[in-house]
């Protein structure tokens, strides 16, 4: 079975640049989560998506962050334009959810932006 | 707001030695935790959870941890440290709701270093 796939695996850009990530969840997985990762940290969620409808997206920076997940499978994340300080790993993760408490989540292996 | 608290920042253990990493959260509410592994330019894998039921969890590699509802902590332990759990380990929780359940909350990691 393929685990969580991210693309990227690398991105270096300049500030004010956009920058797109793309992740493809594992195959019936019905819950996409989108982390940012700073150096010597946890995770922090950025949004939460059940199927198609982001259920969570309170941390999410609007502004400057936009996520889609067309079709409830792959998920897209979006940063226009990049700053400084967007300089992270950038995980994805999927779960299925059984209903009664949070699913094991499956991690991607990341995506590590560089914003110069 | 729910937060977790991973009082360790390193830990050094010899191999064969006994290790225990600690995990406290903020809320007394009930929860649901659970302990991720990170390796080096990995994704995070699930090494275990609490959702309900015995508090004391048996996860994969020979970690355990147990649930302690009134000094909120889940403390992660292995008997016996081999170098190949050299890794980040991460503490996470969740609360619950009446239909659903909270966001996830990760804890800012425990580096453990297994020393020949």
């Amino acid at each position: 079975e393929a685990g969580v796939v991210q693309s990227p695996r690398y991105k270096i850009i300049e500030k004010k640049q956009p920058v797109a990530f793309w992740c493809n969840p594992i195959s019936g997985h019905n819950t996409l989560y989108w982390y940012l990762q700073n150096l010597g940290q946890g995770p922090e969620l950025l949004i939460r998506y059940e199927n198609e409808e982001a259920v969570d997206d309170s941390q999410l920076p609007k502004d400057r962050f936009s996520a889609e997940r067309l079709k409830g499978v792959d998920s897209t994340l979006k940063i226009q334009p990049a700053e400084l300080g967007d300089s992270a790993v950038y995980l994805c993760a999927s779960s299925l959810d059984p209903g009664g408490g949070p699913g094991e989540q499956f991690f991607g292996p990341g995506t590590r932006l560089t914003v110069l | 707001a729910q937060s977790v608290t991973q009082l360790d920042s390193q830990v050094p253990v010899f191999e064969e030695a006994p290790v225990e990493l600690r995990c406290n959260y903020s809320s007394s509410v009930s929860v649901y935790l659970f302990w991720y592994v990170q390796y080096p330019n990995q994704g995070l894998q699930l090494l275990l959870k609490y959702l309900s039921g015995s508090t004391l969890v048996k996860g994969i590699n020979g970690f355990e941890a147990e649930f302690n509802k009134s000094q909120t902590s889940f403390h992660l332990r292995k008997p016996s440290v081999h170098i190949s759990d050299t890794a980040e380990y991460f503490c996470a929780v969740s609360d619950r709701g009446k239909t659903s359940y909270d966001k996830v909350i990760f804890g800012p990691g425990t580096s453990l270093s297994v020393i020949p």
